[in-house]
This record gives structure tokens, sequence and C-alpha cells, in this order.
């Protein structure tokens, strides 16, 4: 079993939709939760950092980290098509020195 | 921010690669990853002020190095097929990947024949 599962997609929406993007994981240790975005052929990009369990809006995106499920999502409101892209989750925890990813999930916003 | 080079790389079975990194000014740490086509990045390993901080689960044939002035490189003996893949680079002002943000580069797409 791997520590962070991620449905690879690919999600297919239209525009103006709602995404929703999650992440379960099985390490009860990880503290910090991330959202990467990555375009084909280039590297990830921070969306979102959060800490421990709780909400996080930015703009058009709010992370929610549910510890107790061990459960972490990513919502995109208003989706455009400019938001198609492969969303990565990642986590770690104080002390470690790497991130833990999920493997992608493959989101398609069609106009 | 983060450069890395050469963007694309094809090599055969056997031969040595050696892939560099430019972290962003005044960064500390960098760290290596490999992300296979359809995967998430896999920690290779992580190096704060020119140490070896740090090694995810890869052959010693993977080796790396960092040097002063925010230029690190990966590299890989020995070239198997299944090291194909997406080598990223990211930097982070502090050591250790959890309380600091890590900024990634875009990536050397390795091609072993």
């Amino acid at each position: 079993q791997k520590e962070v599962e991620q449905d690879p997609g690919p999600l297919s929406v239209p525009e103006g939709a709602i995404v929703s993007l999650n992440c379960t994981y099985s390490n009860s240790a990880f503290q910090y939760f991330m959202w990467y975005r990555q375009y084909s052929r280039k590297g990830p990009e921070l969306l979102m950092y959060t800490y421990s369990s709780g909400n996080k809006e930015d703009g058009r995106f709010t992370a929610q980290v549910d510890k107790s499920s061990k459960y972490i999502s990513l919502f995109i409101r208003d989706s455009q098509p400019s938001d198609s892209a492969t969303y990565l989750c990642a986590m770690t925890r104080t002390g470690f020195q790497k991130l833990v990813f999920g493997t992608g999930t493959r989101l398609l916003v069609s106009p | 921010g983060v450069t890395q080079s050469p963007t694309h790389l094809i090599k055969t079975r056997g031969q040595q690669v050696t892939l560099r990194c430019s972290s962003q000014s005044g960064h500390n740490t960098v760290s290596w990853y490999q992300q296979a086509l359809g995967q998430g990045p896999q920690f290779i390993f992580q190096y704060y002020r020119e140490e070896e901080n740090g090694r995810g689960n890869f052959p010693p044939r993977f080796s790396g190095l960092q040097f002063p002035n925010d230029s690190s490189e990966l590299n890989v003996n020995a070239l198997e097929l299944d090291d194909s893949a997406l080598y990223l680079c990211a930097s982070s002002l502090e050591k250790g990947g959890g309380t600091d943000t890590q900024y990634f580069g875009p990536g050397t797409r390795l091609t072993v024949l």
C-alpha cells in the first residue's frame, strides 16, 4: 500500500464547475500538507500549504485537511481551461527531509 | 527561480550522466526527485550546506554534489532503462522539507535507451 493515494483521473469538467481533488494517506505523523500544480513538461508549482487540520482559502482555491480521517482535499471554484494540469498532493512532517507525493490527478477543464 | 540543465537528455544503458541545478539565491538546501511517467515525484536525496542530509530508496549509483555558489549536481552511474524519468531539483531556504517551502525547477527529462 502506498503512503499517499490519489486517483490519477483524468477528471473532465466544463468551465465554471467546482472541482474536488482528494488524497488519502496512511502515516498519521504527517503534519504539513501541500498541493502542487504541474503543467505538461514543467516542474511542480506550489498552490496551497497547510499545517495540521482545518481549511485554508486562497482566491478560487480551498484546501481542507481532516487528520482524523487521513484525508485532504483541494477545491477549485469557477474552474478555467487554464486550470487544466496535473494536481499533486504532498505531505511531510517535522524533521523529515522529503516530501511524499501522490501520483497526481490530471484535470481537464473544457471551454 | 530554480533552473535546471539540460532540458532533455538521451543516454544508453550503462552510461553515466550529470544533471545540473541552480537554486534560488540564498537557499541552503537542495533536494532531488525522480518522477516517472504518470507517477508522483520520488525523493532521491537532499543536500544542506554541501553535505548529504537524507536519502530515499535509491542505490549508491545515484550521487550528488552541492556547491557554495547555489549550484548542485545529480550524477547517475551505470544507467538502467528504468532510470528514464523527469528529474526535478527543489531548493528551500532552511534544512528539511516540512516547515519550509520547496521550490521546484522545470526538470530534466532523461531517456535511457
